[in-house]
């Protein structure tokens, strides 16, 4: 078992251009969460999704979009990409609801330009 | 609204000494406990949780107790290890969805 993997490790890039990060689990988990860490403010929900095929909005919704075509994989797309969004980005799956305990990824470091 | 309140760090403490780290929380319904740890350079990792209240987690020597009269679910180890040293997160999570983390505290132990 894997668990959660998340591609890439670390990007760069330049306001304004595109991007998407892939979460992949193989726990067979019905939910999985984007989430953004920034210095001292924790962990912010970005976008999650119950089940294959849906998606919702998290606390920090705003420049991002998501996506779950498959029960395994979740992707996080920046269509315009802003400073702002320069941050540590974290998926997470868990079996049912959030209540169980979620399974993280190890990460992705993005800088924005 | 909801939310997580952490002491906050870094704390810095000698190995075999005493850790506790406070945690307070606001919420308008029921919600389950968390404590995270997230060691360098990888992701969080669940250390433990409670479910309701007075229930105690428990992992690793780490322990925490569901304290409803005072919103509270502090964590505590009797003896920290250099291997402690990592940042710990508590949470909490109710009403289908949604998870508020702390913002997190450094606990550095030294030799």
């Amino acid at each position: 078992n894997a668990g959660v993997t998340q591609t890439p490790k670390f990007r760069v890039l330049k306001t304004g251009q595109s991007m998407t990060l892939l979460c992949a689990q193989d726990m067979n988990h019905e939910y999985m969460y984007w989430y953004r860490q920034d210095p001292g403010m924790g962990l912010r929900l970005i976008h999650y999704s119950v089940g294959e095929g849906t998606t919702a909005k998290g606390e920090v919704p705003d420049g991002y979009n998501v996506s779950r075509l498959k029960k395994q994989n979740f992707l996080l797309g920046l269509e315009s990409a802003a400073p702002s969004q320069t941050s540590v980005y974290f998926c997470a799956s868990s079996y049912s609801t959030s209540q169980e305990t979620q399974y993280f990824g190890p990460g992705t470091r993005l800088l924005v330009l | 609204g909801d939310s997580v309140t952490q002491m906050e760090g870094p704390v810095t403490l000698s190995e075999e000494a005493f850790l506790t780290i406070n945690c307070t929380y606001t919420a308008t319904g029921y919600p389950s406990l968390f404590w995270y740890v997230q060691y360098p350079g990888e992701g969080l990792q669940l250390l433990l949780k409670a479910t309701k209240a007075d229930d105690k987690g428990s992992n690793k020597g780490f322990e925490a107790t569901y304290r409803k009269e005072t919103t509270s679910f502090h964590l505590e180890k009797g003896s920290v290890q250099v291997s402690d040293s990592a940042v710990y997160f508590c949470a909490l999570s109710y009403n289908f969805n949604k998870f508020y983390f702390g913002s997190g505290t450094k606990l550095n132990v030294k030799p």
